[in-house]
């Protein structure tokens, strides 16, 4: 059966230090990886997407990397700061005509002080 | 620049009365998609509409749930005759056209949160 998992439900790390998210998948050929940050409460809130023929993607102090062989995407936070304390979401798009997103259960991110 | 507005924000409701929630994608969206999440659980694709057809149900219960995405106004999500099991954090999400193939970023709004008493 098709599955995604993210690596810990939790995570904590020291501010300053990179964060390392991990997304696993199997029997999927997702062509477009997508993270998301989902505060308490709040709805997800888009961060990158990753085609599955680019390798690393950057946005800021965010970088995405996507794997098919290993069937992986890693979510770094360099340098990170308390405010990136949050769930952070991947979610699959499905090769084909689906649009819809199949989402990860999250790893929830603490960054102490 | 308003993005994905849904209402209400909070239900409350007892059992076996209807649910009705409003989503109003972004300005220019025509993609409209619900998403369930349960407590402790990830979010669950339910249903995926353009404007006046339902393009995939395939996440929707067969019971008791319809969707809806007329010409004017907004997506309705609609439970009737709620039970306790459906109560969740309900997210709707917009993404703009795009051409046949491509995936367009999804935004989400701020959700409804549905409690049955």
């Amino acid at each position: 059966s098709q599955k995604i998992e993210q690596n810990s439900e939790a995570l904590n790390i020291q501010e300053g230090k990179t964060a390392t998210l991990t997304c696993n998948y199997t029997n999927y050929s997702p062509a477009y990886l997508q993270w998301y940050r989902q505060d308490p409460g709040r709805g997800p809130v888009f961060l990158l997407l990753i085609r599955e023929n680019e390798k690393e993607k950057r946005k800021e102090r965010l970088k995405v990397t996507f794997d098919t062989t290993l069937k992986q995407s890693l979510f770094h936070i360099t340098a990170s700061q308390p405010a990136d304390s949050a769930t952070y979401l991947c979610a699959l798009h499905r090769s084909g005509s689906a649009r819809q997103l199949t989402f990860g259960s999250g790893t929830q991110l603490t960054v102490l002080p | 620049n308003a993005g994905v507005m849904q209402n209400p924000r909070h239900l409350v409701r007892r059992r076996g009365q209807e649910a009705r929630l409003r989503c109003s994608p972004v300005k220019g969206h025509s993609h409209v998609y619900w998403y369930r999440q349960l407590p402790e659980e990830g979010l669950k694709f339910m249903v995926y509409l353009q404007k006046e057809n339902i393009i995939d149900e395939s996440g929707m219960p067969k019971e008791r749930f319809s969707a809806e995405f007329p010409k004017e106004g907004p997506s309705i999500l609609r439970i009737q005759q709620v039970v306790r099991g459906d109560s969740a954090a309900y997210f709707c999400a917009s993404s703009r056209s795009v051409l046949a193939g491509q995936k367009e970023t999804q935004y989400f709004g701020p959700g409804t949160r549905l409690l049955v008493l």
